[in-house]
């Protein structure tokens, strides 16, 4: 069975400096891999994804991802937080054999001015 | 631009309350999910539907039923609202292609169980 774990309830950090969100997951099949960001009182919106190629994405707003195959893992960064960046961020992977979508129970990241 | 609308951003119901849930999206995706959000918990799927009339159950269907009689159109009903189904209701929709299997989310709906 596949699962997505995200080790980290929430993360504070302080605003400018860099974070890692931490995203692993398990699964016998190959998969297509998402980041989502969900502000306050808001639903989720895609922030990047993984489908094929290059295993580094990134974000429009500074955040970027990198698939591991060997460690099973797509770890969020972004090298200079900003308090507009307080929000909580799920992991979710989607199996290429059935298209199940799989999530993480989500990270909230906490700026701390 | 891509929508998926929720028909309340806030609902305030009473127990033993039959409550609908609408969701309607524009993009004429086959996939549509009902999922609830509960802190420390993430998201919980709750029912989806690959199609008109079809509908799975997903892991914590119990106390709730969904219909679906147009593509555009996925509705979650609460049978008999219960305090324990206070929570935040996000409803998704997505298309099956390989490439294009991401989800897209309405704003979800508050519902707050009296």
């Amino acid at each position: 069975a596949q699962s997505v774990t995200q080790l980290d309830s929430q993360v504070p950090v302080f605003e400018e400096a860099p974070v890692e969100l931490r995203c692993n997951y398990s699964s016998s099949v190959s998969v297509y891999l998402f980041w989502y960001v969900q502000y306050p009182n808001q639903g989720l919106q895609l922030l990047l994804k993984y489908l094929s190629g290059s295993t580094l994405v990134e974000s429009i707003n500074g955040f970027e991802a990198e698939f591991n195959k060997s460690q099973t893992s797509f770890h969020l960064r972004k090298p200079s937080v900003h308090i507009s960046d307080t929000a909580e961020y799920f992991c979710a992977v989607i199996s290429r054999s059935n298209y199940q979508l799989i999530w993480g129970a989500g990270t909230k990241l906490i700026i701390k001015p | 631009d891509v929508k998926v609308t929720q028909s309340s951003r806030y609902l305030v119901k009473r127990t033993g309350e039959k409550v609908f849930l609408e969701c309607v999206q524009d993009m004429d995706h086959e996939n549509m999910f009902w999922y609830r959000q509960d802190p420390g918990l993430g998201l919980r799927l709750i029912y989806f539907s690959y199609d008109v009339k079809m509908k799975e159950k997903g892991d914590i269907p119990e106390g709730y039923s969904v219909s679906r009689e147009k593509k555009e159109r996925f509705s979650l009903i609460l049978e008999s609202a219960s305090t324990n189904q206070t929570s935040m209701y996000l409803c998704a929709s997505s298309s099956p292609t390989g490439m294009n299997t991401e989800a897209f989310f309405g704003q979800g709906t508050r519902l707050t169980v009296v």
